[in-house]
């Protein structure tokens, strides 16, 4: 069975400031996607980064960097210079065989001014 | 390029009537998704379309739930009949191809009472 767990389920960051959400996974699949979703309060879900599997280099978009550690099979998101408009519920998903998305419970991220 | 629609957004309704739920995805999308939410948790697979065949239903409760995706574009999910535990927000994805990215619609929040 594929799974996903996300150990923390809020997380608080001052504004400016870096802060790390860990997700770990477990998959049989030796080539797997990853991703990171935001999903704003009462707003839809959206893709801020993916990882594939075969590739060794962290993948970065912008502010959003990943520390994607096969061997342990986890999978960090670092969001750098936090902003107001990053709180949100963060899901670390994995795609499954057939295309569909296995996703953790989230981790809420709070940004103080 | 119009993103996923879904409607309605919000639905309320009392145990044992029916509901239906309508989703257009990405034109050109061929792998649409339906998703539950329950609150506090992360999204989890009802159903999964290529076109308009079931790639996989094996988490749709096939008692009370049914979907259809005819002629491949626009597709509807019903419950009949509602029960409480299906208070959730059901969400709507979907992608190029059966491993492409994901796209979201907004949802629509529905609440049994």
């Amino acid at each position: 069975a594929q799974t996903v767990t996300q150990s923390q389920p809020e997380m608080s960051v001052q504004e400016a400031e870096t802060v790390t959400l860990s997700c770990t996974y477990d998959t049989s699949e030796s080539d797997y996607y990853l991703f990171w979703y935001k999903q704003p309060p009462s707003r839809q879900m959206i893709l801020v980064i993916r990882q594939e599997a075969y590739k060794q280099q962290n993948a970065t978009e912008n502010r959003f960097s990943v520390n994607f550690q096969k061997a342990a099979k986890s999978f960090s998101l670092k969001i750098s210079d936090s902003q107001l408009g990053d709180a949100a519920m963060y899901f670390c998903a994995l795609r499954g065989s057939q295309g569909n998305l296995i996703f953790g419970k989230g981790t809420k991220l709070s940004v103080k001014p | 390029e119009a993103g996923v629609a879904q409607s309605p957004r919000y639905k309320i309704i009392e145990k044992r009537q029916s509901v239906a739920f309508w989703c257009n995805p990405i034109s050109g999308h061929a792998t649409l998704y339906w998703y539950q939410q329950i609150l506090g948790q992360g999204p989890k697979l009802l159903i999964q379309f290529q076109n308009n065949g079931v790639v996989d239903d094996s988490q749709l409760p096939k008692d009370r739930f049914s979907a259809e995706r005819l002629k491949g574009v626009d597709s509807t999910l019903k419950i009949q009949p509602a029960k409480l535990e299906d208070s959730a927000v059901y969400l709507c994805a979907s992608s190029l191809y059966e491993r492409g990215t994901q796209y979201f619609g907004p949802g629509t929040r529905l609440l049994v009472l």
